[in-house]
């Protein structure tokens, strides 16, 4: 089974703190992605990747940055937390031919910024 | 640019009942995929059924299966035999990757409760 690993499922943090999102997934997959889940407004993406050190900005990439080092991990960044940054992040893969294809999850980290 | 929408925030069904999840979609393409993912509380997202645009036999997995219209560009899910465990959030989903693209679009998705 595919596994895709955020490192923390729940984070309280300060306004204008650095944070940062961890995600691994361990089946070698060329994609990843990072989508922002909000209430009443479904999952919306922030940066993919679809290669070791390749980024794309999505569709709500502002006050985000991402790192890509390795195939299998993939890091979402807030350079300064601000409170419109609290939300549910999922980070997801899948391989490089399935590109627009079926999607793998992690289970979440929800952050609350204060 | 594409668009999916579910019209149902919210909707509730008896326990061994059969419920009817709506979904709509926006694009101009011919190729492309369609999704249903399940969230339930606190989990991780799930695929439950995906379709091929190409194909014009709806896909079905167990009790889950889809009405797909192409050409009114609907994709309804529909859970028959309904189990407390279908409880979650369903997000429809479209995806096309012959314009290039690497990303899915969601709908805002349909909260589901069962009914003991």
């Amino acid at each position: 089974d595919v596994k895709v690993t955020q490192s923390s499922r729940y984070l309280v943090k300060r306004t204008g703190e650095k944070v940062f999102l961890e995600c691994v997934q361990d089946m070698d997959h060329e994609n990843m992605f990072w989508y922002r889940q909000d209430p009443g407004l479904g999952l919306r993406l922030i940066y993919f990747s679809y290669d070791v050190k390749m980024k794309e900005k999505g569709d709500i990439p502002e006050g985000y940055s991402v790192s890509r080092e390795k195939k299998e991990r993939f890091s979402l960044i807030l350079e300064s937390a601000s409170t419109n940054q609290t939300s549910m992040y999922l980070c997801a893969s899948n391989r490089g031919q399935d590109r627009a294809g079926e999607l793998f999850f992690g289970e979440g980290s929800r952050l609350t910024v204060l | 640019a594409q668009t999916v929408t579910q019209s149902q925030p919210e909707m509730s069904v008896q326990e061994a009942e059969t419920v009817t999840l709506s979904c709509t979609y926006d694009t101009s393409e011919s190729d492309y995929y369609l999704f249903w993912y399940k969230q339930p509380p606190s989990r991780q997202m799930i695929l439950v059924i995906r379709q091929e645009a190409y194909k014009q036999q709806n896909a079905t997995e167990n009790r889950f299966s889809v009405n797909f219209q192409k050409a009114a560009k609907s994709f309804s899910l529909k859970i028959s035999d309904s189990q407390l465990g279908d409880a979650a959030m369903y997000f429809c989903a479209y995806g096309n990757p012959g314009a290039g693209s690497y990303q899915l679009t969601f709908g805002k998705g349909t909260k589901l409760s069962v009914i003991p």
